[in-house]
């Protein structure tokens, strides 16, 4: 199995900041590559698929990047509803790997 | 709108079966695969196994495969995820969500059915 490794696992910022999360495949995954929001309490929301492309309704502060094994989740100034855990899912080959997760919190 | 409703939280007791639903409005239900993804409480997300409704094929984790089994009823357009006997680890929220073609991502998302085993 592909492993994924995503980091780090918390992060503390103000409203503002620039932050970014990385995953690191352990091989090439081409654009199998995507970003979920969770909220407490709430289903995971898609952010970003296909490494770079925006879903249809988020705001473009949220921008991801990278290419073969390397990948980021960058938001450019946090705003407040911004406060969450953010996961990277590879969709390459089976089974369906989700990073273990990055909590996003208020400093 | 798309739409993924799933049925409400259960509690039940290690050894009972269980099944849960997710239903699909908004889109042609049998023409994109329907996945489970398990939250252990304070945990991360897990994937659990992928339906094709058009012709039931399913696809599970090995971590789940001998465990759970998925499968789809046509004439409400609803996928289920089943159980024949509960354990306590099973305690945790459950989501289905619908699979977007190659590459493969969760583009919407059911609410969560909160699944309590106890004894």
């Amino acid at each position: 199995d592909i492993q994924m490794t995503q980091s780090p696992s918390s992060l503390s910022a103000s409203v503002g900041d620039r932050v970014t999360i990385t995953c690191r495949a352990s091989l090439n995954i081409s654009n199998y590559l995507h970003w979920y929001q969770q909220k407490p309490g709430k289903a995971p929301k898609l952010l970003i698929y296909s490494v770079s492309t925006l879903q249809s309704g988020v705001p473009s502060r949220f921008s991801g990047s990278g290419s073969g094994t390397d990948f980021a989740l960058t938001i450019s100034s946090l705003q407040p509803e911004d406060f969450a855990t953010y996961y990277c899912q590879l969709t390459y080959g089976a089974p369906c790997t989700f990073g273990q997760g990055t909590k996003l919190e208020i400093k | 709108e798309v739409q993924l409703v799933q049925s409400g939280a259960e509690v039940k007791k290690p050894g009972e079966s269980l099944r849960i639903s997710c239903k699909g409005s908004g889109y042609s239900f049998i023409n994109y695969w329907i996945t489970w993804v398990r939250q252990m409480p304070g945990r991360g997300l897990e994937w659990m196994g992928t339906i094709d409704p058009n012709d039931s094929y399913t696809n599970y984790s090995p971590s789940f495969e001998d465990h759970v089994s998925i499968s789809y009823d046509e004439s409400i357009s609803a996928v289920y995820l089943q159980w024949n006997s509960l354990e306590a680890s099973d305690t945790a929220m459950y989501f289905c969500a619908k699979v977007h073609r190659r590459p493969f991502y969760f583009d919407y998302w059911g609410q969560g059915t909160l699944v309590t085993v106890s004894s």
